[in-house]
């Protein structure tokens, strides 16, 4: 069973930082399978980045994702205040999809 | 434009069956390459996905869910159905449906690019 786990648990920033959010799997999966998604409290949550890499329609280009095999990041160039949220990186598998615990991004 | 519209019962009673419903509008379930999936997400905790249907109506479970869930699809009315069996509080969560689109590299893989605004179902006597 494949275990996706996000680093840190809590990341606190000021505007204007570079957050680095983590995304660990416990086995080698294909970056195509890799997704990240943003959820603002009481929102549903909105698709940033599939195929690891690849920013969906609208997603400004301060967030930009990397990464292969068993490590991936999300990287969000500079905050904006809009930015401080909760990350989820995704799974997809042709028998199950698998989220990881999240990422809160905070104003420190 | 794509859009998704969850509804159903706001309580159910413990040991009941839950029904939902996913409306959507703006794209076709016959049409190569797409999905529909559930998603919960209970207070204060994580996504967990549930199921997913796809246009050729084959079906994907959680493991761990999988003997209480039923995915069905009815293009006529572009609506996805979710069962959930035997309810229990744990159960209680926010339920999401969302469209899985699909990019194709040597096999087709799926990522959920537009969501539903979730139904709030509790789970209580």
């Amino acid at each position: 069973e494949l275990v996706l786990t996000q680093s840190p648990g809590t990341l606190s920033l000021s505007p204007g930082k570079r957050a680095t959010l983590s995304c660990r799997a416990s086995q080698s999966v294909n970056s195509y399978n890799l997704a990240w998604y943003q959820q603002k409290p009481g929102q549903a949550p909105r698709l940033l980045i599939y195929a690891a890499s690849s920013r969906a329609t609208g997603i400004p280009g301060r967030f930009s994702g990397s990464g292969s095999g068993t490590d991936f990041t999300l990287t969000i160039s500079r905050l904006d205040p809009e930015d401080f949220s909760m990350y989820y990186c995704q799974h997809y598998d042709s028998s199950r999809w698998t989220f990881g615990q999240g990422t809160k991004v905070e104003v420190k | 434009q794509i859009t998704l519209n969850e509804s159903g019962p706001v309580v159910v009673k413990p040991t009941q069956t839950l029904t939902l419903t996913c409306t959507f509008s703006g794209f076709s379930l016959n049409s190569s390459g797409v999905g529909v999936a559930w998603i919960r997400q209970p207070p204060g905790r994580a996504l967990e996905w549930l199921t997913v249907i796809y246009w050729d109506d084959d079906k994907r479970y959680s493991p761990s869910l999988r003997s209480r869930l039923t995915i069905s699809k009815d293009t006529s009315k572009d609506q996805v159905v979710l069962t959930m069996a035997n309810m229990d509080p744990v159960d209680t969560a926010t339920y999401y449906c969302a469209h899985a689109s699909s990019g194709y590299y040597y096999y087709y893989y799926y990522y959920m690019d537009v969501w539903g605004k979730g139904t709030t179902v509790t789970v209580s006597s």
